[in-house]
């Protein structure tokens, strides 16, 4: 079976410090990646999507993809506790036309 | 504003009862979704839709029904063979294809409880 996985944590970090999460995933033909962003109580909200080997940046997010490891990452710099939330993992293994979800890593920045 | 609707935000059900949750969006999306997410997890496929009049199994769809008459709308059916359906259920729309990037988005969810 297809799947993504994700170490569920907790992870805390002290404020200002960079948070990493990590995923790993089955299918070796997986081209594409999403990093979900989901407050307690609150439905996960798109924080990044990546697609080809190597880093994307987008402000204190970077994503970090490795095809030959089957590993994809997050890191968020200089967090901030509002960066306290679960992260979720996700990519459309062996279809374009639903997404597996990890389990979530979560992650408490402390001030 | 152009978004994703899910009610009631709370539900409570007796044993034995059948339930059904609304999923209505207004995206313009041929694809709909409903996942079940229980504390600590991740989310779980139960059906998915990619066009009005179809649609498919996820991993955990026994116990629960789907209909899909309009392309705004996915309501989802909790059926009294479905023995532990407490969790925190979310409805989802896109694009077709999500391999390039296209977006999922989700709607605010709705809490049910089995009392």
């Amino acid at each position: 079976q297809k799947e993504v996985e994700q170490n569920s944590g907790p992870l805390s970090v002290p404020e200002g410090a960079i948070a990493s999460l990590n995923c790993t995933y089955s299918d070796r033909g997986s081209q594409s990646f999403f990093w979900y962003r989901q407050y307690s109580g609150k439905s996960p909200e798109l924080i990044m999507f990546i697609y080809s080997n190597g880093d994307k940046e987008d402000g204190r997010f970077t994503a970090q993809l490795n095809k030959a490891s089957q590993y994809v990452s997050l890191l968020i710099r200089d967090s901030q506790p509002s960066d306290s939330a679960t992260y979720l993992c996700a990519a459309p293994l062996g279809s374009a036309r639903q997404l597996t979800f990890g389990s979530g890593t979560q992650l408490t920045v402390l001030p | 504003d152009g978004g994703i609707t899910q009610s009631p935000k709370y539900l409570f059900r007796k044993e034995g009862q059948n339930v059904t949750l609304s999923c209505e969006q207004n995206l313009n999306h041929d694809a709909m979704y409903w996942y079940r997410q229980d504390p600590g997890q991740g989310l779980r496929l139960i059906y998915y839709s990619q066009i009005v009049n179809d649609f498919q199994k996820g991993d955990i769809a026994e116990g629960y029904s789907v209909s899909r008459e309009k392309k705004e709308s996915f309501p989802l059916t909790v059926t009294s063979a479905q023995k532990n359906p407490t969790a925190f259920y979310l409805c989802a729309s896109s694009i077709q294809d999500l391999s390039l990037g296209n977006e999922q988005f989700f709607g605010p969810g709705t809490r049910l409880t089995v009392l």
